[in-house]
């Protein structure tokens, strides 16, 4: 039962051009949403969030928007750069709780 | 100002053997979260611990695993006769308090491989 969805496992994306990342989710009692970005043999590391009452949050060449009655969001990165290879996992929250639920992860590769 | 600590950072152990990981939580929290990432796939919560409390342990297997959080020392994730299912990185991550969920900071896994 897998409640949070990344269908596309991996994405390769030219450097300086948009990456777009998406996620699905099937449990309406989430209400909040995060992105996390992971590098091999490290921990994932925070990158954004959004909450259900909004339907898009900008920090710098992230965006993420989110589409509650079609239960999808999705991220956004432009410029890409080098940097920006890794694997990004989607994650959900439901209200006052703590544990995280993730996607399946997107590797994203951008050629310089 | 140091992040979660996790060790070892890998850990090797024969079918039947016990594995003990341990998770630092950053100084001042005093909530620890457990996951588990399979090969090709996300993290799964395991359990959800404050200072000597067990808040929420919906994610662990019925046997062979259990976790504590003692009021002196590193978090505890304790498996015992493994088995090459449990073969995952296990990712520890860390709170201040209750509350959002981007406070939780991840440590940096520790990668069990059951031969």
């Amino acid at each position: 039962d897998q409640q949070v969805k990344q269908n596309s496992p991996s994405l390769s994306v030219q450097e300086g051009r948009i990456s777009i990342l998406n996620c699905d989710y099937t449990n309406s009692m989430f209400d909040y949403f995060l992105w996390y970005k992971k590098y091999p043999a490290e921990g994932p590391t925070f990158l954004i969030s959004i909450s259900s009452i909004k339907d898009k949050n900008e920090d710098g060449r992230f965006t993420v928007f989110l589409n509650k009655s079609a239960k999808h969001l999705s991220l956004h990165i432009v410029p890409s750069q080098p940097g920006d290879s890794a694997v990004y996992f989607c994650a959900a929250l439901r209200a006052a709780g703590n544990k995280l639920t993730f996607g399946g992860g997107t590797r994203v590769l951008v050629k310089p | 100002n140091a992040g979660v600590m996790q060790n070892p950072r890998h850990l090797v152990r024969r079918r039947g053997q016990e594995a003990r990981l341990r998770c630092s939580p950053m100084k001042g929290h005093s909530h620890v979260y457990w996951y588990r990432q399979l090969p090709e796939e996300g993290l799964k919560f395991m359990v959800y611990l404050q200072k000597e409390n067990i808040i929420d342990e919906s994610g662990m297997p019925k046997e062979r695993f259990s976790a504590e959080f003692p009021k002196e020392g590193p978090s505890i994730l304790r498996i015992q006769q493994v088995v090459r299912g449990d073969s995952a990185a296990y990712f520890c991550a860390s709170s201040p308090s209750q509350g959002e969920a981007e406070t939780q900071y991840f440590g940096p896994g520790t990668r069990l491989l059951v031969l």
